[in-house]
């Protein structure tokens, strides 16, 4: 099964951008991920699906300051300009006869 | 718009069995997977397992032994039984859609379970 590895934290300031990483295990480096948004006392809300290749597609009403990426092994959520509201735990998932979570990150608009 | 709401009790005793049923609106319950994820106080997302509007399953290996996940499609719910349970068990439980192959699409709102005496 693919293991996904996500930093704990990332912070960054309000109007800036920020980029956050989800790394899949060695041989899976080709799948397919989602991204995950989950602000405080909230459920979880899907934000966008990223191919190997780089090209994503995005959960309806997700706002355009939010975009997605892939180098290798490594999938990409970029939020600019960031707002208040981006302050929330993100996740990531992916899928081969089970579904497996990240640890999530936390981010923390300054 | 699909919308999807669980139900059930938010406090279970010890030894005995967890049931929640989730009930999907705006949609017809074919042709996706329904899926539960449950996330303990302050900790990350952890996938239970899916049923298929066919009634296949298919579980996490680490709680398959007591987990059932059964489909009502006359009524466009699903439901989970988690047997046995303890305090490990006390956690936010999600139902959630997905496609074949497929991301987390839709999910529900969350209801609290607490396994306490």
């Amino acid at each position: 099964q693919p293991v996904l590895t996500q930093s704990s934290s990332a912070s960054a300031s309000l109007g800036s951008s920020v980029k956050l990483t989800c790394t899949l295990s060695s041989g899976h480096s080709s799948y397919i991920i989602a991204w995950h948004q989950q602000q405080p006392g909230k459920a979880p809300r899907f934000l966008m699906k990223i191919e190997g290749s780089g090209t994503y597609s995005k959960g309806s009403g997700v706002p355009d300051r939010f975009s997605g990426s892939s180098s290798g092994a490594d999938r990409y959520l970029t939020i600019s300009n960031l707002q208040f509201e981006d302050e929330a735990d993100y996740y990531c998932e992916t899928w081969d006869s089970q579904k497996v979570f990240g640890g999530g990150t936390k981010l923390t608009v300054l | 718009q699909v919308q999807l709401e669980e139900s059930g009790p938010g406090l279970v005793k010890p030894s005995e069995t967890l049931s929640l049923t989730c009930t999907v609106s705006g949609g017809s319950i074919s042709r996706y997977y329904w899926n539960w994820i449950r996330q303990p106080p302050g900790k990350g997302l952890e996938w239970i397992g899916y049923i298929y509007h066919s009634g296949s399953t298919n579980y996490n290996p680490s709680l398959k032994s007591r987990v059932t996940i059964s489909v009502d499609t006359s009524n466009n719910q699903f439901s989970l039984k988690l047997s046995s349970v303890t305090a490990a068990d006390t956690a936010v439980y999600y139902c959630a859609r997905s496609g074949y192959l497929a991301p987390l699409d839709y999910w529900g709102q969350g209801t609290l379970v607490t396994v306490s005496s």
